[in-house]
């Protein structure tokens, strides 16, 4: 069975900071990986996946995440912090391309705060 | 192009009555899933339909149940509410792209 764990339920950085969130799975399969995002009261938005292409996936509003498979994780990362940010960031994972077959397991999610 | 449309918005019922959430799959999207988010939670597969047809479920009972209609439009319905299926209810359309969610709707059962 495929799931994703999140390293921390709350991070929160400085304006101007580097957001690193945690993300590991478990696969008996190569996985597609993905992280999400949902602002308050919104649905989840796409930021990044990867599909066994390049490792290093870069994504919009200027995250990145790295796969790496020896130590199964797929860790979220942007440079510099803005405020907005702040919201409820999600890694996911499916076992085939999620086109009209697969469902998505997600892990339980990170809230990312951003101080002034 | 509008996008996955999902409604109501949000939602009050009382314990025991029977729900029915609707989704509007984004144009040229055929398959629809239905997610459960429980407050604090990461969403929880539900079933998805493809082609009218229930494909896939996730761990839920009997008491949720689905249609897909021609149009792919879909519905989510829930029998004999408990507290405990207060939640946001994600629909999610797709086709060979990927997924796109919808804002939910909000259900709350008292």
């Amino acid at each position: 069975a495929q799931s994703v764990t999140q390293l921390g339920s709350h991070v929160s950085v400085s304006e101007g900071a580097l957001v690193l969130l945690r993300c590991n799975y478990s696969s008996s399969v190569p996985p597609y990986l993905f992280w999400y995002v949902q602002y308050p009261n919104q649905g989840l938005q796409l930021l990044l996946k990867y599909t066994s292409a390049a490792t290093l996936v870069k994504g919009i509003n200027g995250f990145e995440a790295e796969f790496k498979k020896s130590e199964t994780s797929f860790h979220l990362t942007k440079p510099s912090a803005h405020m907005s940010d702040a919201a409820e960031y999600f890694c996911a994972v499916s076992d085939t391309n999620p086109s009209s077959a697969s469902k998505i397991i997600f892990g339980s999610g990170t809230r990312l705060s951003i101080r002034p | 192009d509008a996008g996955v449309t999902q409604s109501p918005t949000h939602l009050i019922k009382t314990r025991g009555q029977q729900v029915t959430l609707r989704c509007s799959p984004k144009s040229g999207h055929d398959t629809v899933s239905w997610y459960q988010q429980a407050l604090g939670q990461g969403p929880q597969f539900i079933f998805q339909y493809y082609e009218e047809e229930e494909r896939q479920r996730g761990n839920f009972p009997d008491r949720f149940s689905g249609h897909q209609f021609p149009n792919y439009s879909s519905e989510l319905n829930v029998n004999a509410l408990l507290l405990g299926d207060s939640a946001l209810y994600l629909c999610a359309s797709s086709v060979s792209a990927g997924y796109t969610f919808g804002s939910g709707t909000r259900l709350t059962v008292v």
